[in-house]
This record gives structure tokens, sequence and C-alpha cells, in this order.
């Protein structure tokens, strides 16, 4: 069936340095991928998306890269400060006869140390 | 309103009790999603509601748990004769279909079975 596998499960960088996550779906019919971030108690908050028909997406610190045809997609931050800590998930949707499934992620706990 | 909303923020139930869990979506927005986020885990995908088609129960894990949305706004997600594993965050997520991609989650409620 339709998976996600997100690595790593935990990282912890020092503040400055940058934090890279990465995501493989199984699904090639896939064709968005947003990433979520979600604080300690708090929903998940949309940060990035990127879709298929694009390979890199960036937005000040925060960088999403895709390969379609290996089936990964990254989520990149640089000059990562403490209040990037949190917990960060991707997903992968199909958005096929007007539904949209979409498969998350098992997350990435990012520790800033300051 | 402006966002998702839930209700309510926490339960605490005792095993074998009944819960409903309710979900507010922003107006119009045609898609809804129920999932279950343990202490530390991902997000579990229950049950999805798309405009009138037939809802994706795929995910539902027992008989116990049901959902419903009555006119295509409010959702409630029921569990009948609760678990201790049931223990978990509830998170209701809506998107307006046709217009984008992106989900909007909702705080959750935090359910604790005794």
């Amino acid at each position: 069936g339709e998976n996600v596998e997100q690595h790593p499960s935990t990282l912890s960088v020092q503040e400055g340095d940058s934090a890279v996550i990465k995501c493989t779906y199984s699904d090639s019919a896939s064709n968005y991928f947003p990433w979520y971030k979600q604080e300690l108690g708090k929903r998940p908050q949309l940060i990035i998306d990127i879709r298929s028909n694009v390979g890199e997406k960036k937005d000040q610190r925060i960088a999403v890269t895709l390969n379609k045809t290996a089936k990964h997609f990254s989520l990149h931050i640089t000059e990562t400060q403490p209040e990037d800590s949190a917990v960060y998930f991707c997903a992968a949707s199909i958005r096929a006869s007007g539904t949209y499934k979409y498969i998350f992620g098992t997350g990435t706990r990012l520790k800033v140390l300051a | 309103g402006a966002g998702v909303s839930q209700s309510p923020s926490n339960k605490v139930t005792e095993k074998g009790k009944d819960v409903e869990l309710r979900c507010d979506p922003i107006s119009g927005h045609t898609a809804l999603y129920w999932y279950r986020q343990s202490l530390g885990q991902g997000l579990e995908f229950l049950i999805y509601f798309q405009g009138n088609s037939a809802p994706d129960k795929s995910g539902l894990p027992s008989d116990r748990f049901s959902a419903e949305r009555t006119g295509g706004s409010v959702s409630t997600l029921t569990i009948q004769r609760t678990q201790q594993e049931d223990s978990a965050v509830y998170l209701c997520a809506t998107l307006l279909a046709e217009a984008t991609d992106t989900q909007y989650f909702g705080p959750g409620t935090r359910l604790t079975v005794l």
C-alpha cells in the first residue's frame, strides 16, 4: 500500500547550522508534498509545500526539493534557530477524481541547541 | 470562524464509556479528515469525508470507531467502549477542495482513558 518513510526520527543541530529531513514515498501518482511543523502541544502548521511539476521551492530559510524519479523529497532549514525546534512531518498527497488522500511520514523531532 | 475548531480540548473518561469528539471545519471546506496522534508518534489516518461521496473509512482501527459529517459541515467522531489504548490526541483537518491542496488542522482533542 501507499507509504511515506521519513528520516531521521530525531535530529539535533547547533544553532546556525543547517538541518535536512528526508522523505521517500511509494505511490508514483503522488503529486503534492506538504511539510508541517508541530510545536509541543500545538496543531500541525503548514510551513512549505511543493507540487510535482516543480523541483525546488524556497521560502526564506526553508526549502524543499523533490526528485520524482527517485520518489523522494527533502526539507532543508538553514541558519537554524532555537524556535525551529519542533516535530516536522512530511506528507504525500494524491489528487485524483476530486479526492485528496494524504499519507504522512512518522515525523522528525528537531532540536536546535543554543 | 477563522480556523478549524475542535471540542472538547480535553476529555478524560473511564474504560468502557463512549465518547464523542467534535470538529467544526472552516466554512466552505468540503473535505474533512480525522487523524489520531499517540504520544510522540506520527499522524495516523482514520477517516476522510469528501463532499457527498461515501467516506473513506479505511483507517478506522476497529468497529468501535465511527464518524459522521452532518450537512457537509460539522463532524463527530465516536468511540464506543473506550480502551486505554485509545488514549491519544485526535486531530481534525479540513481542506477547500477544488481550490487548494492544503489541509488546515484543528487544535485537537486530548483523550485520556483511565
